[in-house]
């Protein structure tokens, strides 16, 4: 079965404090892997697409990475409006879910002054 | 340039009632997807419509439909509405395989 676990659940750093956050995933055959950026209330946003083990991509403080097994998302120097919930999403080459966006539950990062 | 843009942004209802909620794609997409969130969980797929053919479909009962319509805007119907289908509803459009941009969304309560 496909799936989408991400590590930790909630996240609370200080502004300034580096980290990552993790994606695990299993699927049959990666079409692509994509972070999003969560406000509440609001409608995800799109950050980057990978799409094979070794790729990196990177905006602002924003560093996504990709193996074949998860993905990180490194925060470099974080500042209190980078606080949202991340949310990590994998799409399948084969089988029942080809095609469709299969989330995680998200990480919620707290940036504290 | 617009982006995907959803209507109505708050909707409340009563069980049993139906609901209609609305989706206009980002100018040239052709695809169009849509989510359920529930407080705490990612987004669940419920559907996948291209070139106005349904292409994928989630694990939700037959109480939802959802149609896309020549000019690729589309709407998501749910019967027979249950209180535990309260949620935010997000619609999301890409061109097929690509990343996908979604809307504000459309928190439905159901009462």
């Amino acid at each position: 079965e496909d799936q989408v676990t991400q590590s930790p659940e909630a996240l609370r750093l200080q502004e300034g404090e580096s980290s990552s956050l993790n994606c695990s995933y299993t699927v049959s055959g990666l079409r692509g892997l994509f972070w999003y950026r969560q406000d509440p209330g609001k409608g995800p946003e799109f950050l980057f697409t990978l799409y094979s083990a070794g790729e990196e991509k990177e905006k602002e403080r924003l560093k996504a990475t990709l193996t074949k097994k998860e993905s990180f998302l490194h925060i470099t120097a974080p500042k209190p409006e980078d606080s949202a919930t991340y949310l990590c999403a994998v799409q399948a080459e084969y089988g029942g879910s080809q095609g469709n966006l299969i989330f995680g539950k998200g990480t919620k990062l707290s940036v504290k002054p | 340039d617009a982006g995907v843009t959803q209507s109505p942004t708050h909707l409340i209802k009563t069980r049993g009632q139906h609901v209609t909620l609305r989706c206009s794609p980002i100018s040239g997409h052709k695809s169009v997807s849509w989510y359920q969130q529930v407080l705490g969980q990612g987004p669940q797929f419920i559907f996948q419509y291209y070139e106005k053919e349904e292409r994928g479909r989630g694990n939700f009962p037959d109480r939802f439909s959802a149609r896309q319509f020549p000019n690729y805007s589309s709407e998501l119907n749910v019967n027979a509405l249950l209180l535990g289908d309260s949620a935010l509803y997000l619609c999301a459009s890409s061109l097929r395989y690509t990343e996908a941009f979604f809307g504000q969304g459309t928190r439905l309560t159901v009462v």
